[in-house]
């Protein structure tokens, strides 16, 4: 089982509904975890990050966590065409010892207008 | 404005020609990070440090060598030992180490032929 996972796409939403991004860890210990937008040719841009249970709101974004679960999610409201984006989930994970972010391969994301 | 700034953003080498990428960040942020993104991949660890003046290797160190002499700088170079150098090369900085929000600089394309 790979330490992240998500799933690669594309995932094609129509503006104005509601994007579903998900994302799986394998470290039952998992303390930090967050979402980033990478838009095509440029670097990765933080835009959420999320510690304990539950649900986490910014604008448009909310992130979601089930740590019994094991299992991270992103949603985008009332998405917009610039939200067209790869979108990177990374979670602390602790291998062999030591601690480090380990990033999935990313979802990738098509607003349709 | 804080951030941080790698030069160059493209890089063209010959093969056999070791190369410095530059990588500077004014956030005041102890941990400082070096990843690899291919095509179509996700982002791979080079090399981290926590703290000035100490580094450790990260998944794919080979062929890559680091130094921390400042806070503010993380020089990574990449030699002729590195087999395939030709990726997208990522800086990140964290407040401190792991567990901590990573910000991402723009990144240096390097194209070795």
């Amino acid at each position: 089982q790979k330490e992240v996972e998500q799933n690669s796409g594309p995932l094609s939403v129509p503006e104005g509904a509601i994007a579903s991004l998900n994302c799986t860890y394998s470290d039952r210990g998992s303390q930090s975890f967050f979402w980033y937008r990478q838009y095509s040719g440029k670097s990765p841009e933080l835009i959420m990050s999320i510690y304990s249970n539950g649900d986490k709101e910014d604008g448009r974004f909310t992130a979601q966590l089930n740590k019994a679960s094991q299992y991270v999610s992103l949603l985008i409201r009332d998405s917009q065409p610039s939200d067209s984006a790869t979108y990177l989930c990374a979670v602390n994970i602790l291998i062999q010892g030591a601690q480090k972010l380990v990033f999935g391969q990313g979802t990738r994301l098509t607003i349709n207008p | 404005d804080g951030g941080i700034t790698q030069s160059p953003k493209y890089l063209f080498r010959k093969e056999g020609q070791n190369v410095t990428l530059s990588c500077e960040q004014n956030l005041n942020h102890d941990a400082m990070y070096w990843y690899r993104q291919d095509p179509g991949q996700g982002l791979r660890l080079i090399y981290y440090s926590q703290i000035v003046n100490d580094f450790q290797k990260g998944d794919i160190a080979e062929g890559y060598s680091v130094s921390r002499e400042k806070k503010e700088s993380f020089p990574l170079t990449v030699t002729s030992a590195q087999k395939n150098p030709t990726a997208f090369y990522l800086c990140a900085s964290s407040k401190q180490g792991w567990g901590y929000e990573q910000y991402f600089g723009p990144g240096t394309r390097l194209t070795v032929t």
